[in-house]
């Protein structure tokens, strides 16, 4: 779900479990979203990407998928493992590419459980 | 190879300064981005650099400006620093050719007293 202010929203999930982080976007015309990972004190890191044509796409441990009519976004992580621990954002590009620079979410913050 | 490098790490200033914040793009990228983070967001942009000149800004005022050098590296200038001012600030550079895929720096952590 989505935060206001500080506090983002927070997801508990035991080792080894499968993990589903959320997004929702406003632009419809947002042509590319990716997904990144933010661990404390780094910047944000490349995890998957996918293009307003594709309904679903897979990486390793990880699959995005897009739903354009509720615009919507989801990052499932397989199997998750205490590396995993981090913030998640998801951004949108614009049909006019990465000029505009890219539109980030407020973040879910992932912690696992051992 | 190395990746986008910002300088300094972390910084302190008080209310009315200035600050630059430096940034190296990744080996063979040409373009560089700026974001601003608070603490508990998701960065906003800034500002973003191409052959030496902003191409695009986001909604942030005057105060906050740039410069891009021939070899790619960026600067980011704030003047008259307020206590909102208070973020992480991120570099990201990609290739102008391929703006989507963007690799970010560790970031400057600023703090305005």
């Amino acid at each position: 779900g989505e935060s206001v202010g500080l506090h983002l929203p927070t997801l508990s999930v035991q080792e080894g479990d499968n993990s589903i982080i959320n997004c929702a976007y406003s632009n419809s015309a947002s042509d590319y979203f990716i997904w990144y990972k933010q661990e404390s004190g780094k910047g944000p890191q490349f995890i998957i990407d996918i293009r307003s044509n594709m309904d679903k796409r897979q990486g390793q441990r990880v699959t995005v998928l897009l739903n354009k009519t509720v615009k919507h976004l989801s990052l499932q992580i397989a199997a998750t493992q205490p590396g995993d621990s981090a913030v998640y954002f998801c951004a949108e590009i614009g049909s006019g590419g990465g000029a505009d620079g890219l539109t980030f979410g407020k973040g879910t913050h992932l912690i696992i459980q051992p | 190879d190395a990746g986008v490098t910002q300088s300094p790490t972390h910084l302190i200033k008080t209310r009315g300064q200035q600050v630059t914040l430096r940034c190296s793009p990744k080996s063979g990228h040409d373009t560089v981005s700026w974001y601003q983070q608070a603490l508990g967001q998701g960065p906003q942009f800034i500002f973003q650099y191409y052959e030496e000149e902003e191409r695009q800004r986001g909604n942030f005022p005057d105060r906050f400006s740039g410069h891009q050098f021939p070899n790619y590296s960026s600067e980011l200038n704030v003047n008259a620093l307020l206590l909102g001012d208070s973020a992480l600030y991120l570099c990201a550079s990609s290739l102008w050719t391929v703006q989507e895929t963007q690799y970010f720096g560790p970031g400057t952590r600023l703090l305005v007293l």
